[in-house]
């Protein structure tokens, strides 16, 4: 069973403030790493997939890297909305296996 | 449909009242997971299905969850003698199922209130 872990696990900050968060994962047997945002209410949006040491995504003024070999990843929001107020997950495959973390929950006040 | 989608979107139901609920995953995809979130907790992996078979059940919490497969598409999920620590959001993802295909999709869920 693979142990996923977020932190934090909670997170205020002000609109404009840059921010990023951190996922932990094992680190052998590693094939890819997701990121998701989920709003309440909603079903989870995939942001990133993952796969190669030193993997570099982006997606407007979100973006994630990725270190296998030391088993973490870390998602950054520059510029923070309130509108990116969600919980952001992570989830890591390995042997077949996926596993999510608890998540890191964002609140952007305006 | 395009995407993976779950009936009821909303279930309220009495403690010791049994329940179903059913997944329609992506057409083609063979893997198919099941997740809960309680309230104030991370997502919890119940069960996954590879075809019809379950290799992973270790998830379920208790002997009241049961989970199927048929046919290699929709899925249900079943809970006994609800208790009102089942109630939760309870999702369900989809996959291709192929070597390097990593991406789940997830319906919008069923919220599960046990009274």
């Amino acid at each position: 069973i693979l142990n996923v872990e977020q932190s934090p696990q909670s997170l205020h900050v002000q609109e404009g403030d840059s921010t990023n968060f951190t996922c932990s994962f094992p680190s052998s047997n590693f094939y890819a790493l997701h990121w998701y945002r989920w709003e309440t209410a909603k079903s989870p949006e995939a942001l990133f997939v993952m796969t190669l040491n030193g993997d570099e995504k982006k997606k407007g003024r979100i973006s994630a890297t990725l270190n296998t070999k030391e088993g973490y990843s870390y998602l950054y929001i520059k510029g923070s909305q309130p509108e990116d107020s969600a919980t952001y997950l992570c989830a890591s495959w390995g042997d077949n296996d996926m596993r999510f973390g608890a998540g890191t929950r964002l609140t952007v006040k305006p | 449909g395009a995407g993976v989608s779950q009936s009821p979107s909303n279930k309220v139901t009495e403690k010791g009242k049994d329940v179903e609920l059913r997944c329609d995953p992506i057409s083609g995809h063979t893997a198919l997971y099941w997740y809960r979130q309680s309230l104030g907790q991370g997502l919890e992996f119940l069960i996954y299905f590879q075809g019809n078979s379950a290799p992973d059940k270790s998830g379920l919490p208790s002997d009241r969850f049961s989970a199927e497969r048929t046919g290699g598409s929709v899925s249900t999920l079943t809970i006994q003698r609800t208790q009102q620590e089942d109630s939760a959001v309870y999702l369900c993802a989809s996959r291709r199922g192929q070597l390097n295909s990593y991406e789940q999709y997830f319906g919008p869920g069923t919220r599960l209130t046990v009274t």
